[in-house]
């Protein structure tokens, strides 16, 4: 069945650095698959997204290429803030577009 | 206002009580979902509606139940909480993929105590 492998965490980081959080996937067909952010206390909110091969999805800073012929959608930041403290969940919607199936979530801290 | 409203926010509760998790959405999505959300699992699916008539189990149904009352309002039904039902919960509402890129829109969470 479909399903998504994300890095494990806690990722802890100095501002600035670069981030890269890893996400793959194991689908049928051409899943949707998108990157969902969650800050303290808060909801799931939709980071960025994408909807077919070689499509790049990027937001505030953050970005995250579709690669069907390796299944990874990884999430990249240039330099993070301590804003962007938050955990992070890579998800997909299968092929039927029924089900969305998540990562177990990566926190990261950003440090001043 | 929220889009996606839960209530209550926060309950703690005794083993063997019955309790509701109730979610109302502005969106206008048909589709409507509860996850649970544990340290360490991510979320995962409980429930799932697709219209009024539609209800579906998700992967950990067991010991929950749903109603939906309307297509705005999708409740969750703990008969007899349990300690391990501890947990953060998401109710969840998306639109049909072909309107766009049917992407989910969460609530704010209810946080479930059970002692």
């Amino acid at each position: 069945g479909d399903s998504v492998t994300q890095m494990e965490g806690p990722v802890t980081l100095s501002e600035e650095a670069f981030l890269t959080i890893n996400c793959t996937y194991t689908a049928t067909g051409y899943p949707s698959l998108f990157w969902y952010v969650q800050y303290p206390g808060e909801g799931l909110q939709l980071l960025l997204k994408a909807t077919k091969a070689d499509d790049k999805g990027s937001n505030k800073g953050f970005e995250a290429t579709y690669r069907k012929e390796t299944t990874s959608f990884h999430l990249e930041k240039g330099s993070v803030q301590v804003s962007d403290s938050a955990v992070y969940f890579c998800a997909l919607r299968g092929n039927t577009g029924n089900q969305f199936y998540f990562g177990t979530g990566t926190s990261l801290t950003v440090i001043p | 206002d929220a889009d996606v409203t839960q209530t209550p926010r926060n309950r703690i509760t005794k083993t063997g009580k019955r309790i509701m998790l109730e979610c109302s959405q502005t969106k206008g999505h048909d589709r409507m979902y509860w996850y649970r959300q544990d340290p360490g699992l991510g979320l995962r699916l409980i429930y799932y509606s697709f219209d009024v008539k539609d209800i579906n189990k998700g992967e950990i149904s067991d010991g929950y139940s749903v109603s939906r009352q309307a297509q705005a309002k999708f409740s969750l039904s703990l008969e007899s909480a349990i300690p391990n039902q501890t947990a953060l919960y998401f109710c969840a509402t998306s639109d049909l993929p072909r309107r766009g890129i049917g992407e989910l829109f969460f609530g704010e969470g209810s946080r479930l105590t059970v002692l």
